[in-house]
């Protein structure tokens, strides 16, 4: 099975911190995804990437910037944490557009 | 953008009913995909059901797709406590590249 790990479960940050959330698949997938979950606003795309040091905007990317310098390894960078990025932040990786998407566990991240 | 839109948002029965959830979207899809998240923890993939498909089946759930009335509904039968859980309605739009997941709806299954 594919599988698909964050690095934290939960983090606490201060605000204006440099934050980063890690994002690791193990088969391959072509197409990597961040988004975040807010309660009443459902899953929210942040960035997305379809190959190794592409990256494109989703719907919500301002304040997010993301890297994927391995095909294997999308990161998700906050460059300034502000309480409003408080958030369960969700990746998730797919084969192709025919297929689903796998999800990593979610990190809750609190800035404080 | 939300593309799908689940309906209820919540809903209760008990350990042996079956469940019942539908999803509305706008634009034309490539396919429809329903996904469970137990709370606190990731999205998993249940099912897909391409645009040409009206029926699908997996297990206990069955999948239905509507094109002309932009909808679809996902059936749960027998259900079990451990199915208590969010299900979220996600669409690939013909005109997209990702998918576009609607709010969810929480199911509880009473023992």
């Amino acid at each position: 099975d594919v599988k698909v790990t964050q690095s934290s479960r939960y983090l606490v940050k201060r605000t204006g911190e440099k934050v980063f959330l890690e994002c690791v698949q193990d088969m391959d997938h072509e197409n990597m995804f961040w988004y975040r979950q807010d309660p009443g606003l459902g899953l929210r795309l942040i960035y997305f990437s379809y190959d190794v040091k592409m990256k494109e905007k989703g719907d919500i990317p301002e304040g997010y910037s993301v890297s994927r310098e391995k095909k294997e390894r999308f990161s998700l960078i906050l460059e300034s944490a502000s309480t409003n990025q408080t958030s369960m932040y969700l990746c998730a990786s797919s084969l192709n557009r025919v297929h689903g998407y796998t999800f990593g566990s979610g990190t809750r991240l609190t800035v404080v | 953008s939300q593309q799908g839109e689940e309906d209820p948002q919540a809903l209760s029965i008990q350990e042996g009913e079956n469940a019942t959830m539908n999803c509305s979207y706008k634009t034309s899809i490539n396919n429809l995909q329903w996904y469970r998240q137990n709370s606190g923890r990731g999205l998993v993939h249940l099912i897909l059901i391409r645009s040409n498909e009206r029926e699908k089946h997996s297990g206990r759930l069955r999948v239905t797709l509507d094109t002309s009335k932009k909808s679809s509904s996902l059936l749960i039968t027998a259900s079990r406590a451990a199915d208590t859980a969010s299900y979220f309605c996600a669409t690939d739009a013909a005109s997209g590249s990702r998918l576009t997941f609607g709010e969810g709806t929480q199911l509880t299954v009473n023992p």
